[in-house]
């Protein structure tokens, strides 16, 4: 079964709403990171975020470990937030990483 | 601050074909990936490498080789094309291991007729 299940997958808000990703894990993650996927493809990390809470900018990720969730908090969204975001996850700490199919973000303007 | 470059940016080969896709990184970074992406997809993990010529198989391995001669770069190779895997092709790196921050490239988007 799917290791890592995002949801919505799909999400449209006017500028200026806030958004809330959502990922779930059917295993201990001894790792997790947010991704950030630009409409042309190219990915970037927007946070490793494991346990606990973690802000940068207008991004808050909070993962409950026991759980297996975390959470993808965007405030005040721009347009150029728009595209996918992807959730994966490190098991064992063994580089065996494993992706959601992500969030596909539209900001309106 | 550091760069990943992957070559070709679009490779379209015959079924059955032998195709190799490259990757160089810049960062001096110890562990690279290969990852495939079906269109609406997450990635998945083809090979990665902790370090010079080292080679783990990840979950998508089947069909492929992988080849890490030089510590900056990691080569893939598609050993028969199938027009199932029409994908993008991601190569990464990080400085350790993936708990450390993961730099991506652009990808090789692969075509196959």
């Amino acid at each position: 079964g799917q290791q890592v299940q995002q949801s919505p997958a799909s999400l449209v808000l006017q500028e200026g709403e806030n958004a809330e990703l959502q990922c779930n894990f059917s295993s201990t993650a001894t790792q997790l990171q947010w991704f950030y996927q630009s409409p042309g493809g190219s990915l970037v990390s927007l946070l490793s975020n494991p346990s606990g809470t973690k802000h940068t900018g207008r991004l808050t990720s909070t993962t409950v470990t026991k759980e297996r969730r975390s959470s993808l908090h965007i405030s005040s969204s721009q347009t150029t937030d728009s595209g996918t975001y992807l959730c994966a996850i490190d098991r064992n700490s063994n580089n065996r990483i494993f992706f959601g199919d992500g969030t596909q973000l539209v900001v309106k303007p | 601050g550091g760069i990943i470059t992957q070559t070709p940016k679009f490779l379209i080969g015959q079924e059955g074909q032998k195709l190799t896709l490259k990757c160089q990184q810049n960062f001096n970074h110890d562990t690279m990936y290969w990852y495939r992406q079906d269109s609406g997809k997450g990635l998945r993990l083809i090979y990665y490498s902790i370090t010079e010529n080292d080679l783990q198989k990840g979950d998508l391995s089947e069909g492929y080789d992988a080849s890490r001669e030089k510590k900056s770069s990691f080569s893939l190779t598609v050993t028969s094309a199938q027009k199932n895997e029409m994908a993008v092709f991601l190569c990464a790196s990080s400085r350790v291991h993936w708990g450390e921050t993961l730099y991506f490239g652009s990808g090789t988007r692969l075509t196959v007729l």
